[in-house]
């Protein structure tokens, strides 16, 4: 079973607050590393799909980074809001079809 | 498009019965997943797909079945439930390898 270690587990911080996830995973059979926003009582939805050492990714106030090599993934969120209250997921590839979901980190922002 | 539907949302099952959870999405896609959201646990693939007619086991298989006769459909059938199913299945499908995963609404069900 691939090991998927994300830290930290939980997270809180208050409104305005920047903050950073870290998610690592093996570097071998590379070829996807996919970030979910996981809200409470909804369904996973996609962040970012980043497949190149070195890629960035950036979807308003929440980035991404992404080194394959040595196999780990930052996830950054600037200027916290309310909103971004969830649970996020990193899921590096289980195998040559299929993705391992880490245990994410759950982050609370408190106004 | 409706995306990736579930059906039942919640759903009581007694020991030892049996049951479908259906699984439909209208985006075409090839990719199709189970999974199982246990509390601490994240979420774990049960079985998946890669296209109709093929299917292939997951992290934690035991227990359940699947079938895929359509691009459309992804049924997970629970044969002889047992309290250590009680979880939140999400259904999930992706275009193809890599690309981003679109989840159901999930099916909440306990087995008393």
């Amino acid at each position: 079973i691939l090991n998927v270690e994300q830290s930290p587990q939980s997270l809180h911080v208050q409104e305005g607050d920047s903050t950073n996830f870290t998610c690592s995973f093996p570097s071998s059979n590379f070829y996807a590393l996919h970030w979910y926003r996981w809200e409470t009582a909804k369904s996973p939805e996609a962040l970012f799909v980043m497949t190149l050492n070195g890629d960035e990714k950036k979807k308003g106030r929440i980035s991404a980074t992404l080194n394959t090599k040595e196999g780990y993934s930052y996830l950054y969120i600037k200027g916290s809001q309310p909103e971004d209250s969830a649970t996020y997921l990193c899921a590096p590839p289980g195998g040559s079809e299929k993705l391992v979901f880490g245990k994410g980190t759950k982050l609370t922002v408190n106004p | 498009n409706a995306g990736v539907t579930q059906t039942p949302k919640f759903r009581i099952l007694k020991i030892g019965q049996s049951m479908t959870l259906q699984c439909t999405q209208d985006m075409n896609h090839n990719y199709m997943y189970w999974y199982r959201q246990d509390p601490g646990m994240g979420l774990k693939l049960i079985y998946y797909s890669v296209g109709a007619g093929i299917t292939d086991k997951g992290e934690v298989p035991n227990g359940y079945n699947v079938s895929r006769s359509t691009t459309e459909d992804f049924p997970l059938r629970l044969e002889l439930a047992a309290p250590s199913q009680t979880s939140v299945y999400f259904c999930a499908s992706s275009l193809r390898r890599g690309y981003e995963q679109y989840f159901g609404p999930g099916t909440r069900l306990t087995v008393t």
